[in-house]
């Protein structure tokens, strides 16, 4: 079992960075790869990407020239940072985990999510 | 456009069987998952890989494919049931991951 805990900034304005962090409060932390997804208002799952325990990350080509996705193994923590927010932005961002041993890459475990919203 | 494509809406009768396609021309190489989004919360795993329920899942939903298709089924579906559901798998490349655009259910 994996437990999420994620948190940041809830309120941007446009142009700044988005940085939210997701921490693995039980489970395994090496035997997952670490994942971010976000769901704009009333639309659907957008895959951001993700990163294993060992920091090496992968990106939604969309989205790769403004995202960055990092790991402290020590901390059990990943994070996520988006640079030169837009409204287009605002979304309820999702940390989830996907065992390395899958051969699907299904997302078993989800946090609470977190609603950003960038406004002037 | 997405490279999973779902049917927007599908409505079914209490107790009745659904079936929710995902099609997309990278299922013919990777397995597909499902999710099950209520309003308000996360989404919920519920079928994975070949046909692999999380603990917890009723029997009653299953997964299978067919050419470039996945599909969920609800066998016998409940008011509980009801919700958006979202498949998810590679894309063409294999490099990265998709989500369909999710299929609105109501029972």
């Amino acid at each position: 079992q994996v437990q999420l805990q994620q948190w940041g900034a809830g309120l941007l304005k446009p142009s700044e960075t988005l940085s939210l962090t997701c921490a693995v409060n039980t489970g395994s932390f090496s035997h997952y790869s670490w994942t971010w997804i976000r769901q704009p208002p009333g639309k659907g799952l957008e895959w951001i990407g993700d990163v294993n325990h060992r920091g090496s990350a992968t990106y939604n080509p969309s989205l790769e020239s403004r995202v960055a996705i990092s790991v402290d193994s020590s901390k059990r923590q990943f994070s996520l940072k988006v640079n030169s927010v837009t409204a287009a932005d605002t979304a309820m961002y999702y940390c989830a985990s996907a065992p390395v041993n899958s051969s699907s890459w299904h997302l078993d475990y989800w946090g609470q999510g977190m609603l950003v919203t960038v406004s002037s | 456009s997405s490279e999973l494509t779902q049917d927007p809406a599908v409505s079914v009768a209490l107790g009745h069987t659904i079936r929710i396609t995902c099609q997309g021309d990278s299922l013919r190489t990777y397995y597909a998952n499902w999710y099950h989004q209520r309003p308000g919360q996360a989404p919920l795993l519920v079928i994975h890989g070949k046909n692999n329920r999380p603990s917890g899942i009723p029997d009653r939903f299953s997964g299978s494919y067919s050419g470039n298709t996945a599909s969920l089924t609800i066998t016998g579906a409940q008011a509980d049931d009801e919700g958006d559901y979202y498949c998810h798998s590679r894309d063409r490349t294999g490099n990265h991951l998709v989500f369909g655009p999710g299929t609105k259910v109501t029972v």
